[in-house]
This record gives structure tokens, C-alpha cells and sequence, in this order.
């Protein structure tokens, strides 16, 4: 069984500070999603990576696969109260179409 | 704002009934996933349906079923509810079987008593 663990679960940080999540298995992955869900919402998709090394910016965030597409890290900077959310990677196995999500990450930034 | 509609936003239902959410895809879109999210933890895959086929499975019990229609809309009916099964049920629709770019709706917030 595929599983992807996040790090930390919780977090709660000032406004103005970074922060990186990350989320890694023993698996290799296809491609990995980066999903922001907000309370009584769907997870809304911010990223998705599909080459291992592979880097990729959303504003204030930074997404990076990992050289052998087994793990992912999200780095926010200077994180601001709108961050605030569950922060979700999901994979896809090769030759599978369904995608695993990790734990979760919970992020709260302090205005 | 997705496109992706579920229905009802919040259910409330006795241990051992039986219920049935649904779940309206993006226009155009023909693969739909089902998803469970316990209280603080991930979404786990229920099942997919593509073009009317169930196209995978997770580990769920044959309790859980559900059905696509020819207009890709797509029921998760549970049968024999149990308390365990309380949880916020996500769909999410996609252009194409494998489709890596996936959109999900607001949910069905069910809670078992």
C-alpha cells in the first residue's frame, strides 16, 4: 500500500515568516498534487508536478519534486492570515489512475 | 468557483440506514472519483467511474456502491450505515481517465448517529 506521509501536522506561525511542508513515501510517483482546503470546502489544486527535480512557483509559493519522485516539499514566504488551511500533496502510482493524499498538513498563520 | 455540485451539503442519518449522495461533474468532464475525509485526516479514494464503469477501487467495503449516468453525473450510495462512516464525502471530476488535473466539489458533510 502507497502511503504519503505530510510533516509537521501542525503548524502555527507569525505573519511574515516561511515555512516548508513536506511529504514523502517509499514510493515512486508519476505525479503529486498540492491541494489548499479551507473549512466545509473541496480541496481546491495549487500545483501539479510530474518531473522528477522539477521546481515550480505560485507567487509566494514554491513547489519542488524530488529527484527520484518520491517526495515534495512546499516552501511558503513570508506567509500571510490568507494561508491559513489544510495543506494536502496527493499522488498518482505508476500505472495506476487513482491519486493517494497524505495526512495533511495545518497550517495557521497568526496576523 | 469549479462547476463540480454536490448534493445535499450536510445529511444526517441513523446507524443502519442507507444513503445516497450525489454529485454533478464539470461540464464535459467523464471521469468521476469518490472520496472519503474523516475529520482531521486526508481524503481516501473510494472509488473512480469512467464512461459509466467503475475504473478502481479503494479499500472500502461492497457496502459503498455507486453509479455513473450517461450525462457523467455519478451517485455513492451506502448501505447498513455505521457510525465510522461520518465523515465530509468529496467527488471530483476530470476530462479524462488519468487526468492529472482533477476538480472537486464542496462535499457532503454526513454524520452517523
Amino acid at each position: 500500500t502507497q502511503l504519503l506521509e505530510q510533516s509537521p501536522q501542525f503548524l502555527s506561525i507569525q505573519e511574515g515568516e516561511n515555512l516548508t511542508v513536506y511529504c514523502n513515501s517509499s514510493s515512486v510517483f508519476s505525479s503529486l498534487q498540492w491541494y489548499r482546503q479551507e473549512p466545509g470546502e473541496g480541496p481546491v489544486l495549487l500545483v501539479t508536478v510530474v518531473t522528477g527535480g522539477e521546481v515550480k512557483k505560485l507567487k509566494r509559493l514554491t513547489f519542488q519534486f524530488g529527484d527520484a519522485r518520491k517526495d515534495s516539499s512546499l516552501h511558503i514566504t513570508a506567509a500571510q492570515p490568507g494561508d491559513t488551511g489544510l495543506y494536502l500533496c496527493a499522488a498518482r502510482g505508476e500505472g495506476t489512475y487513482k491519486y493517494i493524499f497524505g495526512t495533511g498538513t495545518r497550517l495557521k498563520v497568526l496576523a | 468557483e469549479t462547476g463540480v455540485t454536490q448534493s445535499p451539503t450536510h445529511l444526517i442519518k441513523t446507524r443502519g440506514q442507507q444513503v445516497t449522495l450525489r454529485c454533478s461533474s464539470q461540464s464535459g468532464h467523464n471521469t468521476v472519483s469518490w472520496y472519503q475525509q474523516a475529520l482531521g485526516q486526508g481524503p481516501q479514494f473510494i472509488f473512480q467511474y469512467y464512461r459509466e464503469e467503475e475504473n478502481g477501487r479503494g479499500n472500502f467495503p461492497p457496502r459503498f456502491s455507486g453509479l455513473q449516468f450517461p450525462n457523467y453525473s455519478s451517485e455513492l450510495n451506502v448501505n447498513a450505515l455505521e457510525l465510522d462512516d461520518s465523515a465530509l464525502y468529496l467527488c471530483a471530476s476530470s476530462l479524462l481517465r488519468g487526468e492529472t488535473e482533477a476538480f472537486f466539489g464542496q462535499g457532503t458533510r454526513l454524520t452517523v448517529v
